[in-house]
């Protein structure tokens, strides 16, 4: 089993839909949670941390279920530039609190006019 | 206020040739990662440095794979005798502190695509 399992997608939308992208892990031990975004092979970058309690930035929402071990991102109202791969990010350090991170495969996404 | 520098941005290398990568960190960030990415999946953790030490090397490849942060200059992943098999995007971070935790974040440079003929 993967650390950090994402479907793949594709997914494609038109602009405007709300689009929901799961994610689970494995190692109950992990410290923290996020989404990156990842444009074409350029670096991935930093969308959102993801807390225990949920957590909300315009029109992203990002949630955690520890006990399922399960991360969400959902997208509201999709823009032409949300086109991108979303990447699924857990700390999998363990006892220490560096950045090692688990990345999952990916989430492909497309929205269209 | 630059980032983290990476270069070169492409690299070609012939079998058995070595290649050496090279990472800037943000100024003031005495933390480096390293991470690879192969066609068609998600990025994978190499190493972890702080300056003159490695503190994780658990994601190298036991051979022909090594990686320094000297006390001056820039990060240097260097792969030895290299197969096609390595042809990947290679991308180095940096932080202030460990990193990655809710405080401080990992910044990513733009990579390291090599490519083995």
């Amino acid at each position: 089993r993967k650390e950090v399992e994402q479907d793949p997608g594709p997914f494609n939308v038109p602009e405007g839909a709300t689009v929901a992208f799961n994610c689970t892990y494995s190692n109950s031990a992990s410290q923290s949670f996020f989404w990156y975004r990842q444009d074409c092979r350029k670096e991935p970058k930093l969308l959102m941390s993801v807390y225990s309690s949920g957590n909300e930035d315009g029109r992203f929402t990002a949630q955690l279920n520890r006990a399922s071990q399960y991360i969400s991102l959902l997208i509201r109202d999709s823009k032409l530039s949300d086109s991108a791969t979303y990447l699924c990010v857990v700390n999998n350090a363990g006892g220490t609190s560096y950045g090692k991170l688990t990345f999952g495969q990916g989430t492909i996404l497309t929205v269209h006019p | 206020n630059a980032g983290v520098m990476q270069n070169p941005r492409h690299l070609v290398r012939r079998r058995g040739q070595e290649a050496r990568l090279r990472c800037s960190p943000m100024k003031g960030h005495s933390h480096v990662y390293w991470y690879r990415q192969l066609p068609e999946e998600g990025l994978k953790f190499m190493v972890y440095l702080q300056k003159e030490n490695i503190i994780d090397e658990s994601g190298m490849p036991k051979e022909r794979f090594s990686a320094e942060f000297p006390k001056e200059g820039p990060s240097i992943l260097r792969i030895q005798q290299v197969v096609r098999g390595d042809s990947a995007a290679y991308f180095c971070a940096s932080s202030s502190n460990a990193g990655q935790t809710y405080n401080s974040p990992l910044h990513f440079g733009n990579g390291t695509r090599l490519t083995v003929t």
